[in-house]
């Protein structure tokens, strides 16, 4: 069965300094890796996506995402955090090859002081 | 390009009515999923669907049903609400096939009393 695990409920990261979102996940076959954000009454937006090919995949708004097959991880950085950035963040994987279902992680509350 | 949007936006029912939320999908998008989010948690997967056929369906039992129409936008039925049913309710749209970036609208808040 899919499943996917977002280990922090928050993370608080000072603004410029690099930021960490983490994400593992657990799926039958290769994975299609989603990361998405959602602001204060507003719907979740789409940040990035790790299909295959290079493991380093850059998204909008400057986040980039490590695919790691080996630790089953997908975690979300950028390298130099804006106040803006503080928000509600959700890792999601389907199975590869046409799954329909999208598992979505509980999300990680993402906080930057300013 | 139109986003997605839902309505209503809020909605309060009492146990045992049934409801009726609507999506309009983005333009260009075949496909429509719907997620329910219970609040401080992920959303979860109803079902989808793509040319008009329910594609996929999540760990909901049939009082949650659905529909497309010709022009992909969609909608969710929920019979016999129980409590538990109170959350947000998220239409998203994509593309057909594996791997595809969903578009959410605004969702729609349902309180069951």
């Amino acid at each position: 069965a899919q499943s996917v695990a977002q280990p922090e409920d928050q993370v608080n990261v000072a603004e410029g300094n690099p930021l960490t979102v983490k994400c593992t996940y657990s799926v039958s076959g290769n994975p299609y890796l989603f990361w998405y954000v959602q602001y204060p009454n507003r719907g979740l937006q789409f940040l990035l996506k790790y299909i295959t090919g290079d493991n380093l995949v850059k998204g909008s708004y400057g986040f980039e995402a490590e695919f790691n097959k080996s630790q089953t991880s997908f975690h979300l950085k950028k390298p130099s955090a804006l106040v803006s950035d503080s928000a509600l963040y959700f890792c999601a994987v389907s199975q590869g090859g046409g799954g329909f279902k999208t598992i979505f992680g509980a999300g990680t509350r993402l906080f930057v002081k300013a | 390009e139109t986003g997605v949007t839902q309505s209503p936006t809020h909605l309060i029912k009492t146990r045992g009515q049934q409801v009726t939320l609507r999506c309009s999908s983005q333009s260009g998008h075949n496909t429509v999923s719907w997620y329910q989010q219970a609040l401080g948690q992920g959303p979860q997967f109803i079902f989808q669907y793509y040319r008009e056929e329910e594609n996929g369906r999540g760990n909901f039992p049939p009082r949650f049903s659905g529909l497309q129409f010709p022009n992909y936008s969609s909608e969710l039925n929920v019979n016999a609400l129980e409590l538990d049913d109170s959350a947000l309710y998220l239409c998203a749209s994509s593309l057909a096939g594996g791997g595809r970036a969903q578009y959410f609208g605004p969702g729609t808040r349902l309180t069951v009393l």
